[in-house]
């Protein structure tokens, strides 16, 4: 079966720091992978997807940035944190392909609070 | 433009029956899909939609009306873990980027 790590849980940085969130897909090959943020009450918002190795696509200009290093390792960096960077940070996947449903799956999330 | 449409917030007693609906307006429409949320924890897939009509899963069924650009979550028999927020999202069409909704609240009360 597929799982999907992220670490860490949680995390409070400093304004100015840098962040490197990691995501981990297991059992399965190909995953599109996807980072996402969600603020207090918010719902999601879409920061980066990918359908492959080193292909990236952002999809708000920010000072965030995206690597897939591997197949099924997804990376979110900063090398400058702001106050509005905090929030509840989601990695997911799904199949890739246009196959009929590609639901997403999500990790556990990494809550991220800027100080 | 882009835009989703939920209530923010709602009430349901346990054992009844409750609709969440949801408008869109979205570049493109390839699949409506339902998540829940439950406080402090990651989305889960409830349902999909890619044609007009009514899918159903148990206690959970969902709605879509694509001319309408119109869909509806319907939870029956309510039990307090159903509690949540409830998303809907849209995927577009000519790729994997799926726009979600803020998501609509949940309370169900004894």
């Amino acid at each position: 079966s597929q799982t999907i790590h992220q670490w860490p849980a949680t995390l409070v940085q400093p304004v100015g720091s840098p962040l490197s969130l990691e995501c981990t897909v297991e059992g399965t090959s190909n995953p599109n992978l996807y980072w996402y943020r969600q603020a207090a009450g918010r719902g999601l918002q879409l920061l980066f997807y990918s359908v492959g190795i080193g292909q990236i696509s952002s999809e708000v200009p920010q000072n965030l940035s995206a690597s897939r290093p591997q197949d099924r390792q997804f990376i979110l960096s900063s090398k400058k944190l702001l106050l509005s960077d905090s929030g509840f940070y989601l990695c997911a996947w799904s199949e890739s392909g246009l196959a009929v449903h590609n639901e997403q799956f999500f990790g556990p999330g990494t809550r991220l609070t800027v100080l | 433009g882009q835009n989703i449409d939920q209530p923010t917030e709602m009430t349901a007693t346990e054992g009844a029956i409750v609709q969440i609906n949801c408008t869109y307006q979205t570049s493109g429409f390839n699949g409506l899909f339902w998540y829940q949320q439950h406080a402090g924890e990651a989305p889960t897939f409830l349902s999909y939609n890619v044609l007009d009509g009514l899918e159903e899963k148990g206690r959970f069924s969902s709605f879509l009306s694509r001319s309408k650009g119109y869909s509806y979550l319907l939870l029956k028999e309510l039990q307090m873990k159903d509690s949540a927020s409830y998303l809907c999202a849209v995927r577009r069409t000519g790729g994997f980027k799926t726009i979600f909704g803020a998501g609509t609240r949940l309370f169900v009360k004894a």
